[in-house]
């Protein structure tokens, strides 16, 4: 059953410490994405990867740090930096071969900063 | 400056039909996407226009019209199920979405 996998489903953590956010996809996609989601706000995107070993910023990037080692796994660590975490954190993945493609979505990690 | 606009919030009646906005400017134009997301969980893809005129899929329709920068996701037979936010969403001339912020659609038996 071919899918997107994100853990933890809820994650806390303490102000000061730098935390990573699983995603994991076997649809064979070639891009992968990660976005941000706040109450009220449309999803924002952080970080993305075209091909594997290679990645862009999005439009919030700051605070950000993502790698991409291999196709199926696209690690998103939260640092100590980004002033405030807290929010929703959806990863997605597209076959990525140009053009209009449609994304797919994991369950999402909701992060809790105490 | 990028815009979506789309209602915060819709209550509609179960069997009903309800209809969902959305109007968008945009840097470019690559199509338009509508995804279903329940409370808490990931967003669902529903539909893609990018040419003008009407998508049905079963009980969902989409329509776009370019020349407005609009779209509207129809949705019929409401059940309770039906009860998400609905997200649309615009590719832009770099192939990235630009998302609303979604409308929360209630339905009330």
């Amino acid at each position: 059953d071919g899918g997107i996998t994100q853990s933890p489903k809820y994650l806390f953590r303490k102000e000061g410490q730098n935390v990573t956010l699983s995603c994991e996809q076997n649809l064979n996609h070639d891009a992968m994405y990660w976005y941000r989601q706040d109450p009220g706000q449309g999803l924002r995107l952080i970080y993305y990867s075209q091909i594997v070993n290679d990645f862009q910023k999005g439009d919030i990037a700051e605070g950000y740090s993502v790698s991409r080692e291999k196709k199926e796994s696209f690690p998103l660590t939260v640092t100590s930096a980004q002033k405030n975490p807290t929010a929703f954190y959806l990863c997605a993945s597209s076959k990525g071969q140009g053009g209009a493609d449609t994304q797919y979505f994991g369950p999402g990690t909701r992060l809790t900063v105490l | 400056g990028q815009n979506i606009d789309q209602p915060t919030e819709m209550t509609a009646t179960e069997g009903a039909i309800v209809q969902i906005n959305c109007t968008y400017q945009t840097s470019g134009f690559n199509g338009l996407f509508w995804y279903q997301q329940h409370a808490g969980e990931a967003p669902t893809f529903l539909s893609y226009n990018v040419l003008d005129g009407l998508e049905e899929k079963g009980r969902f329709s989409s329509f776009l019209s370019r020349s407005k920068g609009y779209s509207y996701l129809l949705l019929k037979e409401l059940q309770m199920k039906d009860s998400a936010s609905y997200l649309c969403a615009v590719m832009d001339s770099n192939y990235q979405l630009i998302w609303g912020a979604g409308t929360k659609l209630i339905i009330k038996p």
